[in-house]
């Protein structure tokens, strides 16, 4: 049911910036605020931005999102080999009464 | 400090309806602070959202679950529950339960997850 796409993978090696897009529509980044997740091997997820571009406290600042039009990024700045997880966008869609929906998911890879 | 854990059968047989509780301590379900919600994980795939309940009691669901899921607040208000009708071997996933910060808008919280399959 995933209307946000996301790129499948993405890699880096310790201190690049890596990006992650996340595609919408309208209905859903369009016109609601992006949430981002970490999610590490075998744990549940943990919020790692909320509102487009904020972080929860004790996330490190090396973690950023952005927002522009039915688009979102996350970018990670000063790659560790702790980063190595899934991260999943997320936004509240207004189509079919309305509905939380996540990303496809994008596994990052440290190298 | 907050804490959620989910609690239920880890097995469940076709077209029965499984039951899932979520058990919170350090926080009050009835604060208007916050909503309470069930997400999902298949094995090896993403996230799917189920639902939330605003206490005591307005429910949210997928439009994709609806006509099969009801959530609810205990009555001892510790704990909120899940229960999805008529499973099949799609349903079968990680279940989580959830904070959802009403004005966040994001699920700030979660339990460790527990593991659902369906199978006969």
């Amino acid at each position: 049911q995933s209307v946000l796409t996301q790129p499948p993978s993405a890699s880096g090696t310790p201190g690049q910036r890596v990006t992650i897009s996340c595609s919408g529509s309208s209905s859903n980044i369009g016109s609601n605020t992006v949430n981002w997740y970490q999610q590490l091997p075998g744990t549940a997820p943990k919020l790692l931005i909320y509102n487009n571009n904020q972080r929860p406290s004790g996330v490190p600042d090396r973690f950023s999102g952005s927002k522009s039009g039915t688009s979102a990024s996350l970018a990670i700045s000063g790659l560790q080999s702790e980063d190595e997880a899934g991260y999943f966008c997320a936004a509240w869609d207004d189509s079919l009464h309305g509905f939380y929906v996540f990303g496809t998911g994008t596994k990052v890879t440290v190298l | 400090q907050l804490h959620l854990q989910e609690s239920g059968p880890g097995l469940v047989k076709p077209s029965e309806t499984l039951s899932l509780s979520c058990s919170v301590s350090g926080g009050s379900i009835s604060s208007i602070t916050y909503y309470w919600g069930w997400i999902r994980q298949p094995p090896g795939k993403g996230l799917e959202w189920i639902g939330n309940i605003f206490y005591p009691g307005s429910a949210y669901y997928n439009p994709s679950l609806k006509s099969r899921v009801a959530i609810s607040v205990d009555t001892s208000n510790t704990q909120f529950s899940l229960k999805l009708s008529s499973v099949t071997a799609a349903d079968t996933a990680v279940y989580y339960c959830a904070r959802r910060h009403v004005e966040r808008g994001a699920f700030d919280f979660w339990g460790q997850g527990t593991m659902v399959t369906v199978s006969s």
